[in-house]
């Protein structure tokens, strides 16, 4: 079955370096997301993607954020200057239609910011 | 805004026990809602979705049904098993929103 995969699995970081974040999509889909799990909270949207642009985007992200698809495959979720608090869990979404269609999660990016 | 409300947890069960995670809900428009479930190192996968009233969303024993009157979606399932060991999340996806949002989750322990 086709499944969302994340790379790395776990990334430790000092403040204020740069990280990236990477996704591979299931491959016929055409919707992509982000969302993080800061450790014992609430699992929180970050930015969805459609056709090379952002959808929509929450207020956590922030223009220390950037995602892009560098070509048809990966997904990236870039932290231009890591602070403490995106110390978290970052998940990969994809869905193919957008909208109520459920969506696919991949394992996850466990962050660690010194 | 849109939000979710997910019982506390963490809750410990013994096999075969009967289960119930309650969850609430509030949203503008017509929800889809869904179960997900995280297993120790893992990712969310889904577990059932309901994408209207008074559906029924089933899966690997567990289920749930989307109450409009009572804005809730709670799960449940009739006897666990320890590999149903995990966290819940329940979502919802409204599409004035067009992301997921997710409660708190619910971790379960079942011991043999």
């Amino acid at each position: 079955e086709p499944e969302v995969t994340q790379t790395p699995s776990h990334q430790v970081t000092q403040m204020g370096q740069e990280v990236i974040l990477r996704c591979v999509p299931i491959s016929n889909h055409l919707y992509f997301y982000w969302y993080r799990q800061i450790l014992g909270q609430k699992v929180e949207f970050l930015v969805s993607f459609y056709n090379n642009e952002i959808s929509e985007k929450s207020e956590i992200f922030d223009d220390q954020f950037s995602v892009e698809r560098p070509d048809g495959s990966n997904f990236t979720l870039k932290i231009r200057s890591t602070k403490l608090e995106d110390s978290a869990m970052y998940f990969c979404a994809s869905t193919r239609t957008g909208g109520y269609e459920t969506q696919y999660f991949g394992p996850g990016t466990r962050l660690l910011v010194l | 805004g849109n939000s979710v409300t997910q019982m506390e947890g963490p809750v410990t069960l013994s096999e075969e026990a009967f289960l119930t995670i309650n969850c609430t809900y509030t949203a503008t428009g017509y929800p889809s809602l869904f179960w997900y479930v995280q297993y120790p190192g893992e990712g969310l996968q889904l577990l059932l979705k309901a994408t209207k009233a008074d559906d029924k969303g089933s899966n690997k024993g567990f289920e749930a049904t989307y109450r409009k009157e009572t804005t809730s979606f709670h799960l449940e399932k009739g006897s666990v098993q320890v590999s149903d060991s995990a966290v819940y999340f329940c979502a919802l996806y409204a599409g004035s929103a067009r992301q997921l949002t997710f409660g708190s989750g619910t971790q379960l322990t079942v011991l043999p």
